[in-house]
């Protein structure tokens, strides 16, 4: 099955410092990526969507300028988090779907994700 | 906006029962619906999905059936095992646009031996 990964696994800062993780599709090519995030014992919410190539499409309450995005290939997206404070630690989730004209319905494969904690 | 409200857990069962965790939702048009299972250490897999009404998704001796009238996905199994032990999310697309995924907060499912 298609296979994404993240990296880092974990990642532990200080405050002000900024923490970019990776989200890397492995053996297929993902014009679409998501990033999500999600707190102890709650659900994924969906942070922002990035076609390749273009910027990120980030939802309501999302900080754009915090919360970088880049999209630069089909098998590669980073999320940047800026100037991390201790209210930005969480597990941080990526996913990649590729669009299949066939299909009505394409499958989102997520990675595993990122432990951020910021002192 | 739409969402998804699934059992709370966690839940914990003896190896061979049956298990039921209920779902949910609210959606304008018609979603699409999954569910999907996160192992420790690993990302989430999509265990099954549904795309219309009375559509039953299955996979794994896992089952969950569409119902539009009760607005509900609930995911059963007759008899459990250990390795089932894992986090079940419910969730909806509403297959529009970027096809994006909402939700539920997840059920933590512990089976012992």
């Amino acid at each position: 099955g298609a296979v994404v990964s993240q990296h880092p696994s974990r990642v532990i800062c200080k405050s002000g410092t900024s923490v970019k993780i990776e989200c890397r599709s492995l053996d297929f090519q993902a014009t679409t990526m998501f990033w999500y995030r999600q707190f102890p014992k709650q659900s994924l919410m969906l942070m922002a969507t990035s076609n390749e190539g273009s910027k990120a499409t980030y939802e309501q309450g999302v900080e754009k300028d915090k919360f970088l995005i880049n999209h630069a290939s089909l098998t590669l997206s980073t999320l940047t988090v800026t100037s991390a404070h201790p209210e930005d630690s969480s597990f941080y989730i990526c996913s990649a779907r590729v669009l299949a004209a066939t299909s009505s319905y394409n499958e989102q494969f997520f990675g595993p994700g990122t432990r951020l904690t910021v002192l | 906006g739409n969402s998804v409200t699934q059992m709370e857990g966690p839940v914990t069962l003896s190896e061979e029962a049956f298990l039921t965790i209920n779902c949910t939702y609210t959606a304008t048009g018609y979603p699409s619906l999954f569910w999907y299972v996160q192992y420790p250490g690993e990302g989430l897999q999509l265990l099954l999905k549904a795309t219309k009404a009375d559509d039953k998704g299955s996979n794994k001796g896992f089952e969950a059936t569409y119902r539009k009238e009760t607005t509900s996905f609930h995911l059963e199994k007759g008899s459990v095992q250990v390795s089932d032990s894992a986090v079940y999310f419910c969730a909806l697309s509403d297959n529009q646009g970027a096809q994006k995924l909402v939700f539920g907060q997840g059920t933590r499912l512990t089976i012992n031996p």
